[in-house]
Formats: structure tokens, sequence, C-alpha cells
């Protein structure tokens, strides 16, 4: 596609349930990351992928949170068991290598009630 | 994880003055350092891409310059207006992009 899509854009999920949010990066980029914002925070660090590869996933909270990549194309990140503290926007961006411009996604709002 | 740090959080000016904020982020390791702009209800988007010590950028009334050396950059924007507002992200690239928690910009007519 054009741009990086995610999906769902918007997300309201139980306490305690599993969650799956996706990400359409564009087409060639190698370099895929996950954000997330937090109420009236910055943007934080979760996971970053090269290829299908995750070198850094240092930014995960909890081991409640994975994500994959599959044909250095989509990636879904998965929250299990989700808690009210996941209620955030999470973002995902590409470019198409790890040092040049990212592209970022309109992003999926989760909350968690 | 390395440490980007921006300031101000927050800064408010009038439309027509000038202003400028910091990105200071670690020196050593150091591969390239970009701006963004985060308005509300959107998406980041790349201002500058910077990698050379003493680069300058500029697009329109904002520019940028950087120091690799002492591990800062600063972005400057000439005439605020009201269209400024926004949030704005530094990040700095070893092998993968470090967000700083932005500065917010707010201009007032």
């Amino acid at each position: 596609g054009a741009g990086v899509s995610q999906s769902p854009s918007n997300k309201v999920t139980e306490k305690g349930k599993d969650v799956e949010l996706r990400c359409d990066p564009i087409s060639g980029h190698t370099a895929l990351y996950w954000y997330r914002q937090s109420l009236g925070q910055g943007l934080e660090f979760l996971i970053y992928f090269q290829g299908n590869s995750a070198p850094d996933k240092s930014g995960l909270p909890s081991d409640r949170f994975s994500a994959e990549r599959t044909g250095g194309s989509v990636s879904t990140l998965t929250i299990q068991r989700t808690q009210q503290e996941d209620s955030a926007v999470y973002l995902c961006a590409s470019s198409f290598k790890g040092s040049t411009e990212a592209f970022f996604g309109q992003g999926t709002r989760l909350t968690v009630v | 994880i390395l440490n980007v740090e921006q300031s101000p959080q927050s800064l408010h000016v009038q439309e027509g003055d000038s202003t400028n904020f910091t990105c200071s982020f670690p020196s050593s390791n150091f591969y390239a350092l970009h701006w963004y702009r985060w308005e509300t209800a959107k998406s980041p988007e790349a201002l500058f891409v910077m990698t050379l010590n003493g680069d300058e950028k500029k697009k329109g009334r904002i520019s940028a310059t950087l120091n690799t050396k002492e591990g800062y950059s600063y972005l400057y924007i000439k005439g605020s207006q009201p269209e400024d507002s926004a949030t704005y992200l530094c990040a700095s690239i070893t092998d993968k992009l470090i967000f700083g928690t932005g500065t917010r910009l707010q201009v007032f007519p």
C-alpha cells in the first residue's frame, strides 16, 4: 500500500482478554517498529524488527506482550490477558532500513475496561 | 536503551515569535538524528534526517542543526504560526529509533 496501515483503529476489550494488533508496513521497508503512547506520555519503544527477526525486544513491558513478523512484511503485536494499564495508542512505523526516515501508521487505540 | 532527552517539555509562544528546542543524545555510536512533527490526532511525520556533524537543514521557517561530538541538536522555528502547534520529537538512531519525550509547542494567535 501507499502508507503504513494499522488495524483495528480502535479496540475496546475486557480485562483479561487477548488482543492482536496488526501492522502492514510500506512495501520494501525492512525495518519495522512498534511503539506505544500512554495518556500524557511520550513514545515508548516496544520492539524492532529487521526483516523477520527482532534484534531488540527490550522494550516489551512484560511476557504478556509478544510480536512477530512474517515474510518481512506484516507484523502482529499480541497482548495476552490484557490489563487496564495496557490502554494506550499503539503505533507502528516502518523504514527502508534502520537509519532512514520512519513512516508511521495511524495507530490502534486500545482501551481495556 | 539510549536516553534521548528533549527540552523544554512544553512551550507557549505568541504568533510571530521565533522559538527553539533542544534534543540531547548519547554521542557514542551515533548514526543519525531525526526530527518529527506530531500533530494532535495524526501520526508523527519526519521533518529532518541528519547524519553529519555540523549538518544544518531547513524546510520553510523550520531549521535544525546537529552537533554529534557533544550530542545535541536544535530545532528552530522562525515567526511561529498557529499551524506550527504540535509536538516535536527527536529520535536518535544506532540500530533502532529511540525517541525523546517531545516538546509540545502551542502558538497563540
